[in-house]
């Protein structure tokens, strides 16, 4: 079971500066969902793509935010101009394409902005 | 717009007694429900999950619950061991236009279970 990965686990940097998060999903799976955590809370959704297309994306998020995944595979995640209030945890997750199929989480990316 | 609401905020209890976690649904067209626990520093991982077409599910110690008449689904655990400490979060699936779909999350339950 590879799993779904996400690098880096950690990242930390100065406000202003972009970001960039990658997600590898589980081969099968052909739906690739982000989501932000911040401490106490649920995740909340962001944005999430079958294969390649992206099909929604969270009235949330700022035009600072952009997610892409060019080949339906891995995706990644751009923070551009970060502000402190964009430290959370980011999680990846995977699934099938049919409802009803459950969401496999990565270990997620913990942005601290300073 | 969508949302799960998710009872209560924190819960202690003694090792051996049951615990129960309550979620509330706004879309009524929802047909799926999963239960996760997250440990502290790792990912969500699903406990259980329960779809529309049936009132209840068990799993060993765990086990939900359906209404969906009261758009309400619950968690329960019952001989709770301290491994059994996490934080616990429902979620449904809201269905959109097209036959899309998307997750929404509880805001979590930290049970505490005290040896």
């Amino acid at each position: 079971d590879t799993g779904v990965s996400q690098d880096p686990r950690h990242k930390i940097t100065k406000r202003g500066q972009n970001v960039t998060f990658r997600c590898d999903p589980i081969s099968e799976h052909n739906r690739l969902y982000w989501y932000r955590q911040t401490l106490g809370q649920g995740p909340e959704f962001l944005t999430y793509f079958q294969n390649e297309a992206q099909l929604e994306k969270s009235r949330l998020l700022s035009d600072r935010f952009s997610a892409e995944r060019p080949k339906g595979s891995f995706s990644t995640l751009e923070i551009q101009r970060t502000e402190q209030g964009d430290s959370a945890m980011y999680l990846c997750a995977s699934s099938r394409s049919h409802g009803g199929s459950p969401l496999h989480f990565g270990n997620g990316t913990r942005l601290t902005v300073t | 717009g969508e949302n799960v609401e998710q009872h209560p905020s924190t819960l202690s209890v003694q090792e051996g007694d049951s615990a129960v976690i309550k979620c509330t649904y706004s879309d009524s067209a929802s047909n799926y429900f999963p239960w996760y626990k997250q440990e502290l520093g790792k990912r969500p991982q699903l406990i259980i999950d329960i779809r529309s077409n049936v009132g209840e599910k068990k799993d060993q110690r765990i086990a939900v619950t359906l209404n969906k008449t009261a758009k309400h689904f619950s968690l329960h655990i019952t001989e709770t061991q301290p491994e059994d400490s996490a934080v616990y979060f429902c979620a449904a699936i809201v269905l959109e236009g097209s036959g899309t779909y998307k997750y929404i999350f509880g805001t979590g339950t930290r049970l505490k279970v005290l040896a």
